[in-house]
């Protein structure tokens, strides 16, 4: 199995720009996750959910727009990039809610500039 | 809301125990995670305590009290590789998503 992966690895984009970033996962896990992480600020919740066709809002989400077509994979769009979303963004997915771990895709570091 | 402190880095020698704190101020406490961070590498899952109490696996070890709001994380005869960032991260609410807040991470180097 190859966990959860995501698409691309890093990306340069220029403000104003759009992209999509792409997160699978082969577990047939219910809950996918969209995480950015900063220096000092740690992993905060940018958008969730909870299972195929649906999303809900996380920590920050402002920028940020997801889908869940399919229950395996989780897409993360930014319409028009701004410099205060260059960070690494990480994916992740669980089986349920309660003590169930997560598990993390390796990261996509975006630049923008 | 939340307030999740750890310190920011530790230093260890290879060989020995060393203690990672964590306290935190939450709403809904709904269980607290902790998670190792490699250097340009994602999180990896560590440990989960719901109830007060210790939880060992091999050597690492973690404890709660939800009264103190406190946990810690237990690592004893430290390795090199050992050398990563470790997040404490606490999971608010009794239903819905598993949502976790973060703590910022504690980078601990272990030192030969």
């Amino acid at each position: 199995n190859a966990g959860v992966t995501q698409t691309p690895k890093f990306r340069v984009l220029k403000t104003g720009q759009s992209m999509t970033l792409l997160c699978a996962q082969d577990m047939n896990h219910e809950y996918m996750y969209w995480y950015r992480q900063d220096p000092g600020m740690g992993l905060r919740l940018i958008h969730y959910s909870v299972g195929e066709g649906t999303t809900a809002k996380g920590e920050v989400p402002d920028g940020y727009n997801v889908s869940r077509l399919k229950k395996q994979n989780f897409l993360l769009g930014l319409e028009s990039a701004a410099p205060s979303q260059t960070s690494v963004y990480f994916c992740a997915s669980s089986l349920g809610s309660g003590g169930y771990e997560q598990y993390f895709g390796p990261g996509t570091r975006l630049t923008v500039t | 809301g939340q307030n999740i402190d750890q310190p920011t880095e530790m230093t260890a020698t290879e060989g020995a125990i060393v203690q990672i704190n964590c306290t935190y101020q939450t709403s809904g406490f709904n269980g607290l995670f902790w998670y190792q961070q490699h250097a340009g590498e994602a999180p990896t899952f560590l440990s989960y305590n719901v109830l007060d109490g210790l939880e060992e696996k091999g050597r690492f070890s973690s404890f709660l009290s939800r009264s103190k709001g406190y946990s810690y994380l237990l690592l004893k005869e430290l390795q090199m590789k050992d050398s990563a960032s470790y997040l404490c991260a606490v999971r608010e609410g009794e239903t819905g998503a598993n949502n976790l807040f973060f703590g910022t991470g504690t980078r601990l180097t272990v030192i030969p």
